[in-house]
């Protein structure tokens, strides 16, 4: 257990459907990153965040996707209008400004049907 | 486009070897260098980070770095069993806070 958090765990929705996820990270890491797994494939970056600002959003990230970190702690990630496509393992890692080691969630899996 | 290329294996060492496990990126500008395992089904566990040049040991593992060649690699000494994973090279670049990640390289420990 890295102290980062994530849930739900398991997802499956309709397409068309919206869903939300939440992590938590570990209380003193300021720094908060998305990342999104499909089988066989590395896990691609998404979107990251320093205290509440959204610093960095990868073009992956289409309009369907949105995240936020109102204060600075936990952070959600919405993805509406699901399409079969969006399968995959969300993975939620935080870290400190300046070590970027990144320490990751248990990850979410959603199943779009 | 900034790559990390791993040879995706599988990687098959009999229980005991010295397993050796390579990545290659692209962006020279690249600065800190991160080797995670993955167990099946579940998400990525940081095991050695190098930041410099040169070899870093953490107990059975070591962290090899060639900047000039654009090279980092993982050995694992007296490999177990419960070393069977995939393992991910992630590379992160000056003013980026994201990791790139290469696909992983399976590997298998045999009895």
């Amino acid at each position: 257990d890295t102290g980062v958090s994530q849930n739900p765990r398991h997802k499956i929705t309709k397409r068309g459907q919206n869903v939300t996820f939440r992590c938590d990270p570990i209380s003193e890491h300021n720094r908060l990153y998305w990342y999104r797994q499909t089988l066989g494939q590395g896990p691609e970056f998404l979107t990251y965040f320093q205290n509440e600002a959204q610093l960095e959003k990868s073009r992956l990230l289409s309009d369907r996707f949105s995240a936020e970190r109102p204060k600075g702690s936990f952070s959600t990630l919405e993805i509406q209008r699901t399409e079969q496509g969006d399968s995959a393992m969300y993975l939620c890692a935080s870290s400190l400004v300046g070590p970027n080691e990144q320490f990751f969630g248990p990850g979410t899996r959603l199943t779009v049907l | 486009q900034k790559e990390v290329e791993q040879n995706s294996g599988p990687l098959s060492v009999p229980e005991g070897a010295i397993a050796s496990l390579n990545c290659t990126y692209s962006d020279r500008g690249s600065q800190s260098f991160f080797w995670y395992r993955q167990y099946s089904g579940k998400s990525p566990e940081l095991i050695m980070f190098i930041y410099s040049n040169g070899d870093k040991e953490d107990g059975r593992f070591t962290a090899q770095l060639n900047k000039a060649s654009q090279y980092v690699s993982l050995l694992i000494r007296d490999s177990q069993p419960s070393d069977s994973a995939t393992y991910l090279c992630a590379v992160n670049v000056r003013s980026q806070g994201n990791l790139i990640f290469g696909k992983g390289t399976k590997l298998s420990v045999k009895p």
